[in-house]
């Protein structure tokens, strides 16, 4: 059973520069959810996509966006790249309506981006 | 989304049992109490979900007094490849919130 997968695993880019992440979720999931992690600190929640549409969204500016496909994969667009936004990116999965908390996320290993 | 505060760091000998907890003052009556791990470099790993009282699975047990104000994961005979952080996360999506909401966690290590 293939887990959450990831696309590519590092990537460093220029200031000013645009980067895609790319997301596989976990199989029989349907939501995809994107955290920014900076060093020593916890994830940050970006956005969350489902059914194709944004369902949720963190505090973070325009710049970052996100497609959810029919196959339930995601991107994450970040434009005009900053210093900060030098970060591990990740990604989880769930399932919609799932028990409890529902929709219990279960993460990717995570995109390092480096902004130079 | 309730806010939790959790020790920043803890140490411990392998063997041991490991108790962290968590305090959640201000959990709502629908919120659950969830934990993660996460290595350096990986992403979070769920451990174990719950609700009240006792909750065990093979990983861990996670005990939720009945005032649900704080709880506590046990790790059993912890080992070297247990060092990781542990984040405490309360939460509940029926309130139309689906977000994860991470602190700092508290940063376990083993000791051999």
């Amino acid at each position: 059973d293939a887990g959450v997968t990831q696309s590519p695993t590092h990537l460093i880019k220029t200031r000013g520069q645009q980067v895609t992440l790319r997301c596989s979720p976990k199989s029989g999931h349907d939501t995809v959810s994107w955290y920014q992690q900076a060093l020593g600190q916890g994830p940050q929640f970006i956005f969350q996509y489902y059914e194709e549409e944004e369902r949720q969204r963190g505090n973070f500016p325009d710049r970052f966006s996100g497609h959810q496909f029919p196959n339930y994969s995601s991107e994450l667009n970040v434009n005009a790249l900053l210093l900060g936004d030098s970060a591990l990116y990740l990604c989880a999965s769930s399932l919609f309506g799932g028990t409890g908390w529902g929709e219990t996320q279960y993460f990717g290993p995570g995109t390092r981006l480096l902004v130079l | 989304l309730a806010k939790t505060t959790q020790p920043i760091s803890m140490d411990s000998y392998e063997g041991q049992e490991v108790n962290i907890t968590c305090s959640h003052n201000n959990i709502a009556t629908n919120d659950y109490i969830t934990w993660y791990q996460q290595f350096p470099s990986q992403g979070p790993r769920f451990i174990i979900q719950g609700y009240k009282t006792k909750v065990t699975n093979e990983v861990a047990s996670l005990f939720i007094p009945a005032d649900r104000k704080s709880s506590t994961l046990s790790l059993p005979r912890v080992s070297l490849s247990d060092t990781a952080v542990y984040y405490c996360l309360v939460g509940d999506s029926g309130a139309g919130s689906y977000q994860l909401t991470f602190g700092k966690g508290t940063k376990l290590s083993v000791i051999p």
